[in-house]
């Protein structure tokens, strides 16, 4: 059965450098989302994707955040100056068309860790 | 403002025993709602959603329109049954928006 995946599993990071993370959706997925997870609290929706541009996103996506779909796989969360607060576990997930009720598939995460 | 809230943060229950897990929601539209659940080591995912009124591993959710609910239920609680179970509203932009999770533990 076919799953969202992403890399890396783990990132530790300096206070204000860039990472960059990276989410291979499901084949046939069109629709792309973000969300992230600070340790205790509940996931939190950061943005959505579809047709090569942003269809929503929160409060919490600010001008530090990006995402963009290099080629035709990947999907990518990049944070220009990562903070302290930017610790969290990001998921990223996939829908096959942006219907409600849609399943979302999520990938298994990747923790960040800003020192 | 949509807002999904799950009031227990841990339960824990028998073997065999009935399972309830609260979840209530305020939104100002006509919801969707979801259970989506995360096994131990697993990533999150899907466990049912409220128009497919279907079963899935011995689990059912209603959809209580006039008390804003979308409780949990499971008649026989098995040990597998435990991980952390999160509710979640769909507004019409397709978004998901989680309740805090409750940590279900089945005691054998």
């Amino acid at each position: 059965e076919p799953e969202v995946t992403q890399t890396p599993s783990h990132q530790v990071t300096q206070m204000g450098q860039e990472v960059i993370l990276r989410c291979v959706p499901i084949s046939n997925h069109l629709y792309f989302y973000w969300y992230r997870q600070i340790l205790g609290q509940k996931v939190e929706f950061l943005v959505s994707f579809y047709n090569n541009e942003i269809s929503e996103k929160s409060e919490i996506f600010d001008d530090q955040f990006s995402v963009e779909r290099p080629d035709g796989s990947n999907f990518t969360l990049k944070i220009r100056s990562t903070k302290l607060e930017d610790s969290a576990m990001y998921f990223c997930a996939s829908s096959a068309n942006p219907s409600v009720q849609e399943t979302q598939y999520f990938g298994p995460g990747t923790r960040l860790l800003v020192l | 403002a949509q807002r999904v809230t799950q009031p227990e943060k841990l339960l824990s229950v028998f073997k065999g025993a009935p399972v309830e897990l609260k979840c209530n929601y305020s939104y100002s539209g006509s919801p969707e709602l979801f259970w989506y659940v995360q096994y131990s080591r697993q990533r999150l995912q899907l466990l049912l959603r409220h128009i497919s009124r279907e079963s899935i591993k011995g689990f059912t959710a209603d959809l209580n329109k006039g008390e804003t609910s979308f409780h949990l239920k499971k008649p026989f609680a098995q040990e597998e049954d435990s991980a952390m179970y999160y509710c979640a509203l769909q507004t019409g932009a397709n978004n998901l928006f989680f309740g805090t999770g409750t940590r279900l533990t089945v005691i054998p």
